[in-house]
């Protein structure tokens, strides 16, 4: 069975700090990862994506990518208010097929 | 460019109907994928089309199925409604099957 594990949160962090978001996943043979964000009641949105090892910088977000350790992260730099949403990993196997987290609550405190 | 949109935005429906949804694809991809959503999970995948044909399935019974055009865009049908199908029914589409777009989706409750 292949899983990918997000804490469900929900995570508090001061507007201006950076968020930090963790996701682990079980298919070793994973080569794609993505970040989506989705609002209440929306879609989700796709804010980075990710393929080889290391950090990918897109703006105030950057993504983490550790295969060895079957771990991507997701860091917000300079937190925003509107950036308060569920943040949902997902993980593509080899036959094109999202594996999908259930999401972390994000607040941002103003 | 027009990016991936769903019809209808909402439906209710009563157990045992039979329901379709449609997606058209955001401009230039030729991949769709479909994904069921209950409250507070993450998204579900129930099938994948790609050349009009069915590539992937995921755990959903036969009632779902689905179809694929030739101009890409694609139909969900959901037959013998049961109250447990009230989700967000949301469409993805992708280039071979790569980044995924979502559309807006469609909210189905079934009374």
């Amino acid at each position: 069975q292949k899983e990918v594990e997000q804490n469900s949160g929900p995570l508090s962090v001061p507007e201006g700090a950076i968020a930090s978001l963790n996701c682990t996943y079980s298919d070793r043979g994973s080569q794609s990862f993505f970040w989506y964000r989705q609002y209440s009641g929306k879609s989700p949105e796709l804010i980075m994506f990710i393929y080889s090892n290391g950090d990918k910088e897109d703006g105030r977000f950057t993504a983490q990518l550790n295969k060895a350790s079957q771990y991507v992260s997701l860091l917000i730099r300079d937190s925003q208010p509107s950036d308060s949403a569920t943040y949902l990993c997902a993980v593509q196997d080899s036959n094109y097929q999202l594996i999908w987290g259930a999401g972390t609550k994000l607040i941002i405190k103003p | 460019d027009a990016g991936v949109t769903q019809s209808p935005t909402h439906l209710i429906k009563t157990r045992g109907q039979q329901v379709t949804l449609r997606c058209s694809p955001k401009s230039g991809h030729d991949t769709v994928s479909w994904y069921q959503q209950a409250l507070g999970q993450g998204p579900q995948f129930i099938f994948q089309y790609y050349e009009e044909e069915e590539r992937q399935r995921g755990n959903f019974p036969d009632r779902f199925s689905g179809h694929q055009f030739p101009n890409y865009s694609s139909e969900l049908n959901v037959n013998a409604l049961l109250l447990g199908d009230s989700a967000l029914y949301l469409c993805a589409s992708s280039l071979s099957g790569n980044e995924q777009y979502f559309g807006p989706g469609t909210r189905l409750t079934v009374t």
